[in-house]
């Protein structure tokens, strides 16, 4: 499969613990974005990379959202002391040299 | 079946019939536009795009409109089929020289296909 992969798929956790998700983006894309959906709500931008540099960050991301894109290729998005608020779908979209931006299949995150 | 109005959150239609997915748009800087197709448990999945300088864009069975004079894009899917069931979300990308290429998302629109 040579799309967007994002693991887990499913995470459940409870309020307080630190959780990691993991995106790994078509081979070659340059650019790498993370959103967050909630239910019955489009897409929300979080964050986004071209190669390894993290050029914006939206203000949803507070100090308790990290993400890093250490080598330009896979990406990771961590939350630390996780509260119920953050419980929703985490998705990753890599773009190429054109404007199109390609999915994942999401993490879906809830905090009990 | 064609969605009226800025947004509606459900379109129900029979299979065969042609449908319109109505959207409006925020920025009118905005110089790149989006649809996608979500499936429930699934991300979004890339349908068709524009680019400001048009108005019109044809694909297999699915046609993009855009009128900037109000702010609006709509989506045409001819002879639907059950398989286009799923929540249709349109997207914006906004001009400036700080942007970054993210899209901005609308609340999105529901299609039911009945058989």
């Amino acid at each position: 499969d040579t799309g967007v992969s994002q693991n887990p798929r499913h995470k459940i956790t409870k309020r307080g613990q630190n959780v990691t998700f993991r995106c790994d983006p078509i081979s070659e894309h340059n650019r790498l974005y993370w959103y967050r959906q909630t239910l019955g709500q489009g897409p929300e931008f979080l964050t986004y990379f071209q190669n390894e540099a993290q050029l914006e960050k939206s203000r949803l991301l507070s100090d308790r959202f990290s993400a890093e894109r250490p080598k330009g290729s896979f990406s990771t998005l961590e939350i630390q002391r996780t509260e119920q608020g953050d419980s929703a779908m985490y998705l990753c979209a890599s773009q190429g040299g054109a404007y199109e931006q390609y999915f994942g299949p999401g993490t879906r995150l809830t905090v009990t | 079946g064609e969605s009226v109005g800025l947004h509606l959150p459900t379109l129900s239609v029979q299979e065969g019939d042609n449908s319109i997915i109505n959207c409006a748009y925020s920025n009118s800087a905005s110089d790149y536009f989006i649809w996608y197709k979500q499936e429930s448990g699934k991300g979004p999945q890339f349908i068709i795009d524009i680019r400001s300088n048009m108005d019109k864009r044809q694909g297999q069975r699915v046609t993009v409109l855009l009128n900037k004079t109000v702010k609006h894009l709509s989506l045409q899917i001819a002879a639907t089929q059950p398989g286009d069931s799923a929540v249709y979300f349109c997207a914006e990308k906004p001009h400036g020289s700080s942007n970054t290429g993210k899209l901005i998302f609308g609340q999105g629109t529901t299609l039911q296909v009945k058989p």
